[in-house]
């Protein structure tokens, strides 16, 4: 089955910094890689997505870059702003319509 | 459109007693899930459902109940409380299943028991 582990877990940054996030993964079949985004008390929601037939995939300040060989995919956050504050979690399928997520990565802008 | 709704938003039970959470889309989606997150922790799936009347058990099931005899709505039923099910609980549903396919998510139900 997949497994998903996700790193660093916390993470500071100056506003305006860049920010990266890893996930791995272990089944070389998987195929679609989202990131989900989830505010202080609030639902996770999708802020980019990945299939395995790119390589990277940019939307304004939000990358995600996919390495099938080493299995491992990451996003990258540029000039990021205190709004950008928040819980990050990968995630990859686990066979048929299931996902395993990782454990998320606590990003903290500050100003 | 509503999406993905949930009730109760918050919840105490005590150990041993049972209750039920509600999930409704109105987005006509085939796909429902159950999440529970655990603090510091990722989503782990409960039971999902492909279509009314269809379910099956996701990674961490036990404890746990689903039904699915509408599209709309997906209710979660914890019989017999136990201080391990304290968490917060997500429901997610897709048009579809598997890769690309976006999960939309209810806003949560924090559940204490105690």
């Amino acid at each position: 089955g997949e497994n998903v582990e996700q790193h660093p877990s916390t993470l500071s940054v100056q506003e305006g910094d860049s920010a990266v996030i890893k996930c791995t993964y272990s089944d070389s079949a998987s195929n679609y890689f989202p990131w989900y985004k989830q505010e202080l008390g609030k639902r996770p929601q999708l802020i980019i997505d990945i299939r395995s037939n790119v390589g990277e995939k940019k939307d304004q300040r939000i990358a995600v870059t996919l390495n099938k060989t080493a299995k491992h995919f990451s996003l990258h956050i540029t000039e990021t702003q205190p709004e950008d504050s928040a819980v990050y979690f990968c995630a990859a399928p686990a066979g048929g319509n299931q996902f395993y997520f990782g454990t998320g990565t606590s990003l903290t802008v500050i100003p | 459109n509503a999406g993905v709704t949930q009730t109760p938003k918050f919840r105490i039970l005590k150990i041993g007693q049972s209750m039920t959470l509600q999930c409704t889309q109105d987005m006509n989606h085939n796909y429902m899930y159950w999440y529970r997150q655990d603090p510091g922790m990722g989503l782990k799936l409960i039971y999902y459902s492909v279509g009314a009347g269809i379910t099956d058990k996701g990674e961490v099931p036990n404890g746990y109940n689903v039904s699915r005899s509408t599209t709309e709505d997906f209710p979660l039923r914890l019989e017999l409380a136990a201080p391990s099910q304290t968490s917060v609980y997500f429901c997610a549903s897709s048009y579809a299943g598997g890769a690309g396919e976006t999960q939309y998510f209810g806003p949560g139900t924090r559940l204490l028991v105690l």
